[in-house]
């Protein structure tokens, strides 16, 4: 199975932040990959396919790179409702796996 | 508007079955792979099974294999997982998702005695 590390675990940032968030496999997967946003209680939402493509309706503050095993995502100038957990997703083989989640909390 | 809408979780005891549902509408659900995901109380996200468009083709997480099946009625528009032999381990939020793009509300399924 394809080890999927995502870091941090959480940070806390300002409005107005950039925040970054790293998403490692344990091998490549070349571009296969997602990124999500949880808020408590609710399901998740994807924001990025294909490791850099954002999601329809999804703000242009949200940018994802990498390719291979390194990934990134990036939140240019953080909001309000940005506050959140962010899941990163590798479709490249079975069985699909999940980072283990970044919470992004309020400084 | 694309909507999937999950139901049938609840309360089990181990060794117990239960089948999940998840109604879909605003697509054409014979078109897509669909996936069910979970996520157990205060934990991250784990995939467990998808299956293809017509149904021939399945995949599941060696954690529910020989457990659960996915199946789909493209005729009702909608997806299933019938679990059998629940454990404790397997209680969780069960999403339901088209390809992983966008995602039901949820249904906990509790495994407890």
């Amino acid at each position: 199975d394809i080890q999927m590390t995502q870091s941090p675990s959480s940070l806390s940032a300002s409005v107005g932040d950039r925040v970054t968030i790293t998403c490692r496999a344990s091998q490549g997967i070349t571009n296969q990959l997602g990124w999500y946003q949880q808020k408590p209680g609710k399901a998740p939402k994807r924001l990025i396919y294909l490791a850099s493509s954002l999601h329809s309706g999804v703000p242009s503050r949200f940018r994802g790179s990498g390719s291979g095993t390194e990934f990134t995502l990036t939140i240019s100038s953080l909001q309000p409702e940005d506050f959140a957990t962010y899941h990163c997703l590798q479709y490249k083989s079975y069985p699909r796996t999940f980072g283990g989640g970044t919470k992004v909390e309020i400084k | 508007e694309v909507q999937l809408v999950e139901s049938g979780g609840g309360l089990v005891q181990p060794g117990g079955s239960l089948r999940l549902s998840c109604a879909t509408s605003g697509f054409t659900f014979s078109d897509y792979w669909m996936d069910w995901v979970r996520q157990a109380p205060g934990k991250g996200l784990e995939w467990v099974a998808n299956i293809n468009q017509d149904g021939s083709v399945k995949y599941y997480v060696d954690a529910v294999k020989g457990r659960f099946t996915i199946s789909r009625d493209n005729a009702k528009n909608s997806l299933y997982l019938q679990m059998n032999s629940l454990r404790s381990e397997d209680t969780a939020v069960y999403y339901c998702s088209r390809a992983l793009e966008v995602w039901g509300q949820g249904t906990l399924v509790t495994v407890s005695s």
